[in-house]
């Protein structure tokens, strides 16, 4: 199957920083990418879709402004928590899918992010 | 709105026990329905599917039947190992609807003793 890669897979960082987690399909072009957050021993909870070359749409109670999503490759999306507080602390996954709607979803490897 | 129900975990067994971990959905309309695998520290796998009523996804010695009639999606393996042990979704995605968004359930958690 295709293979998507995060990096970092975890990251600790102090309170009032910004951190960047990358998002790369390596054998294919996603027209589409997903950014999940997982609490522990809790389901995915999607944060916001976004497509190559336009706006992310992110879901209702996600902060746009804290969660930056930017998709600016068919092989790239990165997500920037800005000034992370310790609530952000989480496990996050990226999802990507190589054709808009139908295409078959996979997923990275998640990225462990810990704000001290 | 659409969801998916899991039961709940942990789910303990023994080394080639039969497993049985109950999905069941709410949706309109025809969704595809998923079980993803995940194990500790890691990301989601896909380890079956189905798009259609009846059809039965199986993969790995896992299986799951789409049931339309009971809006249900069980995942079963006649005999678990070890290595089987992880977290497993279960998740529903409508092509044409709401983006093609997968909606997971809450996970169930099988650990396997040997």
């Amino acid at each position: 199957g295709a293979v998507v890669s995060q990096h970092p897979s975890w990251v600790i960082c102090k309170s009032g920083t910004s951190v960047k987690i990358e998002c790369r399909s390596l054998d294919f072009q996603a027209t589409t990418m997903f950014w999940y957050r997982q609490f522990p021993k809790q389901s995915l909870m999607l944060m916001a879709t976004s497509n190559e070359g336009s706006k992310a749409t992110y879901e209702q109670g996600v902060e746009k402004d804290k969660f930056l999503i930017n998709h600016a490759s068919l092989t790239l999306s990165t997500l920037t928590v800005t000034s992370a507080h310790p609530e952000d602390s989480s496990f996050y996954i990226c999802s990507a899918r190589d054709s808009p709607i139908t295409g078959e979803a996979f997923f990275g490897q998640g990225t462990r992010l810990t704000v001290v | 709105g659409d969801s998916v129900t899991q039961m709940e975990g942990p789910v303990t067994l023994s080394e080639e026990a039969f497993l049985t971990i109950n999905c069941t959905y709410t949706a309109t309309g025809y969704p595809s329905l998923f079980w993803y695998v995940q194990y500790p520290g890691e990301g989601l796998q896909l380890l079956l599917k189905a798009t259609k009523a009846d059809d039965k996804g199986s993969n790995k010695g896992f299986e799951a039947t789409y049931r339309k009639e009971t809006t249900s999606f069980h995942l079963e393996k006649g005999s678990v190992q070890v290595s089987d042990s992880a977290v497993y979704f279960c998740a529903l995605r409508k092509i044409y609807n709401q983006g093609g968004k997968l909606i997971f359930g809450q996970g169930t958690e099988l650990s396997v003793k040997p």
